[in-house]
């Protein structure tokens, strides 16, 4: 079955400092998406990429859709306390299923 | 409001019972998912249900059952063949199938 891996599993990054964390698919997607867990809480949807080769950007945080549709990345330009949590990529195959990503959990400290 | 909700936040569960978990979404959403979490880890998919009526095993459906009788609700049984049912629950629905899904804010399941 379809499989998305996350790497880093963990990244502590001083106030200030960029971040990056990377989402690899074993299968095609059809579209990607984004969701961030605050510590303590639940999954909230980022933001989705579709088209090959896709940037787009919210504020300080830049995602990005590889040109081969089975990777993505979210880079965060100087990072906040109020990033602190688990990034999590999900990818939609052909089934119209979406399997989440193993996350990156981030902690910012000052 | 529009929205997804769950109920208990937290539930006791005695060795050897069965412990049902509420989802509930307004959000006139077909598809609808649990999933378990435990610290400091990813999602795990344990059913979904794509129509009312239906639904689906999804990666480690083994100790729990569900059913979708309301388009609105999927309750989640978490049965006494769960051996290690201690989790973060995570229910979630989306227009249908692979569309970006909306949270509820979770039921934390303790053993006693």
């Amino acid at each position: 079955g379809q499989q998305v891996m996350q790497i880093p599993q963990y990244q502590h990054v001083q106030e200030g400092e960029d971040f990056t964390t990377y989402c690899n698919s074993s299968t095609t997607l059809s579209n990607i998406q984004w969701y961030k867990q605050r510590p303590g809480g639940h999954p909230v949807f980022l933001i989705q990429l579709v088209k090959s080769g896709e940037v787009k950007k919210q504020k300080r945080l830049t995602f990005q859709f590889g040109e081969a549709k089975k990777n993505s990345s979210l880079h965060i330009t100087a990072t906040q306390t109020t990033d602190v949590g688990t990034y999590f990529c999900a990818g939609r195959g052909t089934a119209s299923k979406l399997t989440f990503g193993t996350g990156t959990r981030l902690q910012v400290t000052l | 409001d529009g929205g997804i909700t769950q109920s208990p936040k937290y539930l006791f569960r005695k060795e050897g019972q069965n412990v049902t978990l509420s989802c509930e979404q307004n959000l006139n959403h077909d598809a609808m998912y649990w999933y378990r979490q435990d610290p400091g880890q990813g999602l795990r998919l344990i059913y979904y249900s794509q129509i009312v009526n239906d639904f689906q095993k999804g990666d480690i459906a083994e100790g729990y059952s569900v059913s979708r009788e309301k388009k609105e609700s999927f309750p989640l049984t978490v049965t006494s063949a769960q051996k290690n049912p201690t989790a973060f629950y995570l229910c979630a629905s989306s227009a249908t199938g692979g569309e970006t899904q909306y949270f509820g804010p979770g039921t934390r399941l303790l053993v006693l």
